[in-house]
């Protein structure tokens, strides 16, 4: 079947640790993105990639990196020095190139959790 | 400052009752206007608009876009229970995506 994943599901870090969440699409999809959700508040934009070896910073790029090897795979890493890592996280992916005309498709999402 | 403001933020109802669900946006340069729902956890398409004035339908759903006010409205008619999850708004402009804060619908029986 042709879709997003990612994971894990549930992420739990100690502060001062860095994690990396996954991301990976089998859909043929050029373009993906890397959202942070919280409460009352939409999704915001933190890295998206419209090719293999590119990407650019979104609205909340800080404390975070991002790597585009291949094209099925956009791994997030969320650093020490990101201050209030704690939120869900969406993982999305959409044909090229990135484009207002393109819906995304999500994956299921990491709730990272910062102890 | 581009935005997208969604209203209500949180919105109760029952079954059977029709709801509308607001989408505000100032951007340059627009260029859609995509509506997803969003259950548990991740977000599912529902419509994109571009033009003005034409209602795109599915089911009991339906969306609208007016271009110069600048806004536009989801209808979910004869609600279900099934229809309880966060609706977002997002707004393409440029080479951009802006998302809305999203209006939480609960549906009672």
């Amino acid at each position: 079947d042709g879709g997003i994943t990612q994971s894990p599901k549930y992420l739990f870090r100690k502060e001062g640790q860095n994690v990396t969440l996954s991301c990976e699409q089998n859909l043929n999809h050029d373009a993906m993105y890397w959202y942070r959700q919280d409460p009352g508040q939409g999704l915001r934009l933190i890295y998206y990639s419209q090719i293999v070896n590119d990407f650019q910073k979104g609205d909340i790029a800080e404390g975070y990196s991002v790597s585009r090897e291949k094209k099925e795979s956009f791994p997030l890493t969320v650093t020490s020095a990101q201050k209030n890592p704690t939120a869900f996280y969406l993982c999305a992916s959409s044909m090229a190139p990135v484009s207002s005309y393109n819906e995304q498709f999500f994956g299921p999402g990491t709730r990272l959790t910062v102890l | 400052e581009d935005k997208v403001v969604q209203s209500p933020l949180s919105l109760v109802v029952h079954e059977g009752d029709t709801v509308t669900l607001n989408c505000s946006y100032e951007v340059t340069n627009f260029r859609s206007l995509l509506w997803y729902k969003q259950e548990k956890k991740a977000p599912t398409f529902l419509f994109m608009l571009t033009s003005s004035g034409i209602e795109k339908k599915s089911g009991r759903l339906s969306s609208i876009l007016d271009k110069k006010e600048l806004f536009s409205i989801l209808n979910i008619t004869a609600t279900q229970t099934g229809d309880s999850a966060i609706y977002l708004c997002a707004v393409g402009y440029n080479n951009d995506m802006r998302f809305g804060a999203g209006t939480r619908l609960t549906v009672k029986p």
